[in-house]
Formats: C-alpha cells, sequence, structure tokens
C-alpha cells in the first residue's frame, strides 16, 4: 500500500511561476525524498531531507519536513516547461532494507 | 558511466504465462531493489537484493522471485500471470545495503499482459 498522499494530484501553472507540493506520510521516518517520474519512465533523485533536517534547498527546489504533522512540501520556483512530470515523495524508515515507500504523485504541468 | 539497465523494454504476455525481466546496476553497486507501478500510481518495493541476498521483499505474492548473480545483476521473474499484474517494473540500484540515501532507476519495463 501507498505511505502517504500528495497533493494535489494535479497542478497546472505558467512558465516562471512556482510549484508546490504537498506529501504526507503516517509513521516515523529516516529520511524523506523527492523523485521525478518524465511520461511513465524511469525516476531521477531530486532531493534528500533526513528527519532531523526542517528544510533544504537544491538549485530551483526547496523541500521542507514537518515531523510533527508528517509531512513534507516540494517547491519548484521560476517553473520552466521541462519541470512538467510527475513528482514523488518517498519515505526511508530507520534499519529497513534500501526500500522506498512512495506517495501516490503529482503531475506537473507548466505551459508557455 | 552507465545508468542502471533494464530489459526488455517493452513485452506482451498473456494470462498464465511466465516472464523474466533483467537488470544490470551501476557499476560498483551491489544492491537492487524491484519495484511495480501501476497505471496511475506510485511505485511499489517488490525486493532486495545485496551481495546476492534477499534483503527484503514487499507484499506481493509467492509468483513473484527474484535473484541477484556475482556480477549484481538481477532478474524478476513472475510466474501464472494476471491481468493485475501490468504494469512498469522499475529497477533500482545503490552502493548500499540499508537504506539512508537515493536509488537510482532504470527506465523500466513496461508488461502488459493480455
Amino acid at each position: 500500500s501507498q505511505q502517504g498522499e500528495e497533493d494535489p494530484q494535479a497542478l497546472s501553472i505558467q512558465e516562471g511561476e512556482n510549484a508546490t507540493m504537498n506529501c504526507s506520510y503516517k509513521t516515523s521516518i529516516n529520511n524523506l525524498q523527492w523523485y521525478r517520474q518524465n511520461s511513465g519512465r524511469g525516476l531521477v533523485h531530486l532531493i534528500l531531507i533526513r528527519s532531523n533536517e526542517r528544510e533544504k534547498h537544491s538549485g530551483r527546489l526547496r523541500v521542507t519536513l514537518d515531523t510533527s504533522k508528517k509531512s513534507s512540501s516540494l517547491l519548484i520556483t521560476a517553473s520552466r516547461a521541462a519541470d512538467t512530470a510527475s513528482y514523488f515523495c518517498a519515505t526511508v524508515f530507520t534499519g529497513t532494507a534500501s526500500k522506498l515507500t512512495f506517495g501516490t504523485g503529482t503531475r506537473l504541468q507548466v505551459t508557455l | 558511466d552507465a545508468g542502471v539497465t533494464q530489459s526488455p523494454t517493452h513485452l506482451i504476455k498473456t494470462r498464465g504465462q511466465h516472464v523474466t525481466l533483467r537488470c544490470s546496476p551501476i557499476s560498483g553497486h551491489k544492491s537492487v531493489s524491484w519495484y511495480q507501478q501501476v497505471l496511475g500510481q506510485g511505485p511499489q518495493f517488490i525486493f532486495q537484493y545485496y551481495e546476492k541476498e534477499e534483503r527484503g521483499r514487499g507484499n506481493f505474492p509467492d509468483r513473484f522471485s527474484a535473484r541477484q548473480f556475482p556480477n549484481y545483476s538481477s532478474e524478476l521473474n513472475v510466474n501464472a500471470l494476471l491481468l493485475g499484474d501490468s504494469a512498469l517494473y522499475l529497477c533500482a540500484s545503490s552502493p548500499r545495503d540499508r537504506g539512508t540515501g537515493e536509488l537510482f532507476f532504470g527506465e523500466g519495463s513496461r508488461l502488459t499482459v493480455l
């Protein structure tokens, strides 16, 4: 079963705008990761945030983590048409195998 | 350096048949994981292998099996295919045994069961 859910399920914005996606999960985690998937192809790792971190940046990406609310958000600033893809959050539990538990994903459409 | 490679990229089977999917990890990576992604959903964990040993198994029936070879490549086998097995099967590799870091995914094998 999916670990959590992402909100919104779909998001359509214009180029240059910011895109925010949210992820909720159900149990305690070791870290949370965000992945991107283009048109049903392989997933590409974007960023990892550990349970003792609250915010992390990578280029145009900003991720926040609120462990008390069991939620995370991904902000993409100054979106480009090339950012059009599905975005998934994935959680990792302490002591488990290299297992990612994925959310349901947000489909982002960036139009010119 | 080559990324994770999977074969075949697409295949069509009929119900009751058997399928074998193959994966070659990134050079130096000893851990391989398999995920199933049904259309419109996030990937779901099937197996993880490290140094040829099974380290994790998801909630999948015994029709699903896998193995890892001495060169760290891996096969996923699915017997007695059902329509519901139609999905994108993703392989991922990692240099680590237990997971705190990122996984590196291949492009997937898209299985259609008719």
